[in-house]
């Protein structure tokens, strides 16, 4: 089973700065397995990016993902108030999905 | 509007059953797959069930593997989660997700608000 380990576990940032969150992968896997989440308390959880740099519909180009192999980055250009939240990463496999523990991006 | 309901959450004791529903509405339910997903307090999402749009394939976390049953109902749009054998460490906010394919890719692009299950005594 793919462990995906995301870093750091929080991140305290100011409005206006960039946010550059990390999703590493136990083994190496397909770019498009790869996605990410954004979970605001009491909502829903909103799809971010899918195939590791795709932005779904919707989504500001301040979000942006890359990276392949085992190493995936998710930066958000720009922080505004609505965009401190936790943010998943998630792997699909063999009939399994596993998602990151999580980052949480929080107002410094 | 695209939109996810869930309903069926409350109280029930360890070992006692419950039933989850997700009702789906402003797309043709009858032609995606759709998933169940949850979150423990204080932790993070956790993936429970995948089930196929035609029912033919179904999918289970192995930590709920024979106690939880996923099915649908494509006449009434609705997706359930059958909670069997429940256990303490499944107290959860439950959501269902829709699983979409972009091409090579795939991922769940549509969450509903989810709904809350509590196993206590």
């Amino acid at each position: 089973e793919i462990v995906l380990t995301q870093s750091p576990g929080t991140l305290s940032l100011s409005p206006g700065e960039r946010a550059t969150l990390s999703c590493r992968a136990s083994q190496t896997i397909s770019s498009n397995s790869l996605a990410w989440y954004q979970h605001r308390p009491g909502q829903a959880p909103r799809l971010l990016i899918y195939g590791a740099s795709s932005r779904a519909t919707g989504i500001p180009d301040k979000f942006s993902g890359s990276g392949s192999g085992t190493d995936f980055t998710l930066t958000i250009s720009r922080l505004e108030p609505e965009d401190f939240a936790m943010y998943y990463c998630q792997h699909y496999g063999i009939s399994l999905w596993t998602f990151g523990q999580g980052t949480k991006v929080e107002i410094k | 509007e695209v939109q996810l309901v869930e309903s069926g959450g409350g109280l029930v004791q360890p070992g006692g059953s419950l039933r989850l529903s997700c009702e789906a509405s402003g797309f043709a339910f009858s032609t995606y797959t759709m998933n169940w997903v949850r979150q423990a307090p204080g932790k993070g999402l956790e993936w429970v069930s995948y089930i196929s749009f035609s029912s033919s394939t179904i999918y289970y976390a192995d930590s709920v593997k024979g106690r939880f049953s996923v099915s649908r109902d494509n006449a009434k749009n609705s997706l359930y989660l059958q909670l069997n054998s429940l256990r303490a460490d499944d107290t959860a906010v439950y959501y269902c997700a829709r699983y979409r394919v972009f091409g090579t890719a795939s991922a769940f692009d549509i969450w509903g608000q989810g709904t809350m299950v509590t196993v206590s005594s």
